[in-house]
């Protein structure tokens, strides 16, 4: 099983901040990394797919890059309603995997 | 625009079946084609709390891909006529009780539909 392991855990940020977070694959899984947002009481949304592609109607400061075993979200000047959890997700090989969360938290 | 909705109990007694449904709108299970890619149709659950893990996924020709931690207790079955795919999941025990999603998988687009999520509970 391919073990997806993010940092950090948690984050407190300022608006406007930039905000990072790492995904590192336990093998290589090429591109086949996506980025999630999850708001409390909401189900998943998807950000980013296939590591750095983008998906309509998702704002611009978010971006992903990566391939291989190390992969990163990027939110460009976090904005108040980024507070959520983001997850990464493998779909390279089964059983397709998450990553534990990172929490973001609006200072 | 896709929409995917779950249902079935919000409380199963431990050792029975969980079972579910998610009704596909706004497009068909049977979907997909040269230009869309496949689509493949997937469970995943949350506990309260805690992370995501997917549980499965299902094609349109009824081939699947379990989780092996579940495996021998999942079954995922497509229902064209309705629109509509269903999990079963059989001798739950209280470490079953999540918020179970029901989600839609485009090869060139990922996992980039949902349902709302419904949560299960086992409890005597």
């Amino acid at each position: 099983e391919v073990v997806l392991t993010q940092s950090p855990d948690f984050q407190s940020v300022t608006p406007k901040e930039k905000v990072t977070i790492t995904c590192r694959a336990s093998q290589s899984i090429g591109v086949m990394l996506h980025w999630f947002q999850q708001k409390p009481d909401q189900s998943p949304k998807l950000l980013i797919k296939y590591a750095s592609q983008t998906i309509s109607g998702v704002p611009s400061r978010f971006s992903g890059s990566g391939s291989g075993t190390d992969f990163t979200l990027t939110i460009n000047s976090l904005a108040a309603e980024d507070a959520a959890t983001y997850y990464c997700h493998q779909s390279s090989t089964f059983p397709w995997t998450f990553g534990q969360g990172t929490k973001v938290e609006i200072k | 625009q896709v929409q995917l909705q779950e249902s079935g109990p919000g409380l199963v007694k431990p050792s029975e079946t969980l079972s579910l449904t998610c009704a596909v709108s706004g497009g068909s299970v049977s979907g997909g084609s040269v230009s869309s890619g496949s689509y493949y149709w997937n469970w995943i659950r949350q506990p309260a709390g805690k992370g995501l893990e997917w549980i499965g996924r299902l094609f349109i020709t009824g081939s699947t891909n379990y989780n092996p931690s579940l495996k021998s207790r999942v079954t995922m079955s497509l229902d064209t006529s309705k629109n509509q795919f269903s999990l079963n999941l059989s001798f739950v025990t209280a470490a079953d009780t999540a918020v179970y999603y029901c989600a839609r998988y485009d090869d060139y687009e990922g996992m980039d539909y949902w349902g709302q999520g419904t949560l299960v509970t086992v409890s005597s």
